[in-house]
């Protein structure tokens, strides 16, 4: 079951902010949001994670919204390499399902030159 | 260099042999994951190993079974009762199953003709 909703495809030109939405209605209050990529036949590739607050790393920026029902994953300046599948994944926190990822469809981000 | 291996890359087999895929990690991390992407579609959990000596059953276990002998080391066997073994499969570990960052490897495709 995946908790997270997703557009399926966006795309952005090279150097400039690529800003992918993803919807977590249902979280619960001490679940994390993860953000991973996947460029294609590679293994996903963590890229940030979060709890309430927004985050940033040399990566990405997260921001949560104040009743973390929704996100936004930041890459500030996309290059060619960034064009991958981003999967945003609410992290399991109690239950038989404890700590599991669970991985939707994502969304294509195809980064133009 | 730290990091998480996955062996051979690509892999053919005849329909009706077990086969055995490789996962090997020398990040000291507790939990491994075997994980299974098929076109077009997120990924899925197999199996899932919390500690050494003892796993659990992911979404999609049937025709599948591994072995945690070691720390380092969390094998999948694709039995001859998996109806569709082709597939993109991938390796992951973390420190522990909450709230921590995953690693993968880069997957091992496995065809079976």
């Amino acid at each position: 079951d995946a908790k997270t909703t997703q557009p399926t495809s966006m795309d952005c030109a090279e150097g400039r902010a690529a800003n992918l939405p993803c919807n977590h209605s249902t979280i619960s209050g001490n679940e994390y949001v993860y953000w991973y990529r996947q460029i294609h036949s590679q293994g996903p590739q963590y890229i940030i994670h979060g709890l309430k607050n927004n985050e940033t790393n040399e990566m990405a920026s997260l921001i949560i919204t104040e009743d973390r029902k929704s996100s936004t994953l930041i890459l500030p300046h996309a290059t060619l390499r960034d064009t991958a599948v981003y999967y945003c994944i609410v992290r399991v926190s109690r239950g038989s399902t404890l700590g599991r990822l669970y991985f939707g469809r994502g969304t294509q981000l195809t980064v133009w030159p | 260099d730290g990091g998480i291996t996955q062996s051979p890359k690509y892999l053919f087999r005849k329909e009706g042999q077990n086969v055995t895929l490789s996962c090997e990690q020398n990040l000291n991390h507790d939990a491994m994951y075997w994980y299974r992407q098929d076109p077009g579609q997120g990924l899925r959990l197999i199996y899932y190993s919390q500690i050494v000596n003892d796993f659990q059953k992911g979404d999609i276990a049937e025709g599948y079974s591994v072995s945690r002998e070691k720390k380092e080391s969390f094998p999948l066997t694709v039995t001859s009762a998996q109806k569709n073994p082709t597939a993109f499969y991938l390796c992951a570990s973390s420190m522990g199953v909450m709230n921590t960052e995953a690693f993968f490897g880069q997957g091992t495709r496995l065809t079976v003709v």
